[in-house]
């Protein structure tokens, strides 16, 4: 069975501060992991996603993430958040077709 | 193109009614996928669908819980004997197949079991 975990739940911030979400999972075998975001009043949408290849990831809007396999980790990060990065950020993890995600992480940005 | 939709966006029934949601996926997405979402839970997997092939009903919590998926687009889950626990955003996502393809959610339905 797969499982993920998210450590943060809420995480407050004021602009321009520096951004890392945790996410550590368990799959016994290759796994296709993916961040998604969910803004205030608007859906579930994909951030970035790893398959294979280079291990750090960029996705939309300045953010990336890095995928550690010998810590079963793809943790998220953006060097100067905004305003507008005040949202809910999901973790995923898909080792078969079935997408198992993480309980997510509130992100409050103070401007 | 026009994204995922989902109705109703919101349904109130009372304890022992029967509820259907609806879901009309991406044009050209073969896949489907239900997810529900409990207050300060991550997505619960329910059901996905895959072009014709028999459904994965692995994640449905009780035989209460049923979908159907009409014509390889639109799909129906169906709550039967509705219980205050059902009480949930219900999320439908579509992509091209099953597996690697990112997911394009809808804007969920929000049920409440009173």
């Amino acid at each position: 069975a797969q499982s993920v975990s998210q450590h943060n739940h809420h995480v407050i911030l004021s602009e321009a501060a520096s951004l890392e979400l945790g996410c550590n999972y368990s799959y016994g075998g290759t796994v296709n992991l993916f961040w998604y975001v969910q803004y205030p009043g608007q859906h579930l949408q994909l951030l970035l996603k790893y398959f294979s290849g280079d291990p750090l990831v960029k996705g939309i809007k300045g953010f990336e993430a890095e995928f550690i396999k010998s810590k079963f980790s793809f943790n998220l990060r953006k060097p100067s958040v905004q305003w507008s990065d005040t949202a809910e950020y999901f973790c995923a993890v898909m080792g078969s077709y079935i997408p198992t995600f993480g309980r997510g992480t509130s992100l409050i940005v103070h401007p | 193109g026009a994204g995922v939709s989902q109705s109703p966006s919101n349904k109130v029934t009372e304890k022992g009614k029967d509820v259907e949601l609806r879901c009309d996926p991406i044009s050209g997405h073969t896949a489907l996928y239900w997810y529900r979402q409990s207050l300060g839970q991550g997505l619960e997997f329910l059901i996905y669908f895959q072009g014709n092939s028999a459904p994965d009903k692995s994640g449905l919590p009780s035989d209460r819980f049923s979908a159907e998926r009409t014509g390889g687009s639109v799909s129906t889950l169906t709550i039967q004997r509705t219980q205050q626990e059902d009480s949930a955003v219900y999320l439908c996502a579509s992509s091209l197949v099953v597996g690697k393809e990112t997911q394009y959610f809808g804007p969920g339905t929000r049920l409440l079991v009173l």
